[in-house]
């Protein structure tokens, strides 16, 4: 199963881009990145996915570098809302399960 | 939006008891998994259920069990509660295994066990 390394904890000044690191370098093929986060005492909220090429929904972009070994999560313009733990996750080949890291702690200054 | 809707949002039990955590998701989806949280070790995959009656272990099953005898409900049950299993569950939702799609999560139960 791949894992994932991702800083513990970073700051980001509001109004500007979030930028979340990733590794993954053990990644197989046919596994998909996901990024979720979760805000204190709520369960995890999905943000977006990919397998290869990046990726942007209306909350973020997905930046997958081109060997797939990491990827950056990008909040464009970060609020004090999105102060919260960002899980980078690749689904655990031949299994229906994810295996989720400890995250990394953003947080959105004023 | 999907809502998968978690019975309580916390609940107190005492040593030995059995308690029942109950999820409901609104969107007709086949998979259905149950996690629990505890600080420093992130989410812990207890159990998911791939189809109504079917189930699998997930990596700490030992103490639980689970019961989907309707696709839209799953619920995990403490046979008999013990103080290390004090944590925050998750109950999550899925229309496939989590390859194409995300989960969906509920808002978590925070169970005390004392």
């Amino acid at each position: 199963d791949a894992k994932t390394t991702q800083p513990p904890s970073m700051d980001c000044a509001e109004g500007r881009a979030a930028n979340l690191p990733c590794n993954h370098s053990t990644i197989s093929g046919n596994e998909y990145v996901y990024w979720y986060r979760q805000i204190h005492s709520q369960g995890p909220q999905y943000i977006i996915h990919g397998l290869k090429n990046n990726e942007t929904n209306e909350m973020a972009s997905l930046i997958i570098t081109e060997d797939r070994k990491s990827s950056t999560l990008i909040l464009p313009h970060a609020t004090l809302r999105d102060t919260a733990v960002y899980y980078c996750i690749v689904r655990a080949s031949g299994t229906y399960k994810y295996i989720f890291g400890t995250g990394t702690r953003l947080k959105v200054l004023a | 939006d999907v809502k998968v809707t978690q019975s309580s949002r916390y609940l107190v039990k005492r040593t030995g008891e059995k308690v029942f955590l109950e999820c409901v998701q609104d969107m007709d989806h086949e998979n259905m998994f149950w996690y629990r949280q505890d600080p420093g070790l992130g989410l812990r995959l207890i159990y998911f259920s791939y189809d109504v009656k079917m189930k699998e272990k997930g990596d700490i099953p030992e103490g639980y069990s689970v019961s989907r005898e309707k696709k839209e409900r799953f619920s995990l049950i403490l046979e008999s509660a013990s103080t290390n299993q004090t944590s925050m569950y998750l109950c999550a939702s899925s229309p496939d295994g989590g390859g194409r799609y995300g989960y969906t999560f509920g808002s978590g139960t925070r169970l005390t066990v004392v």
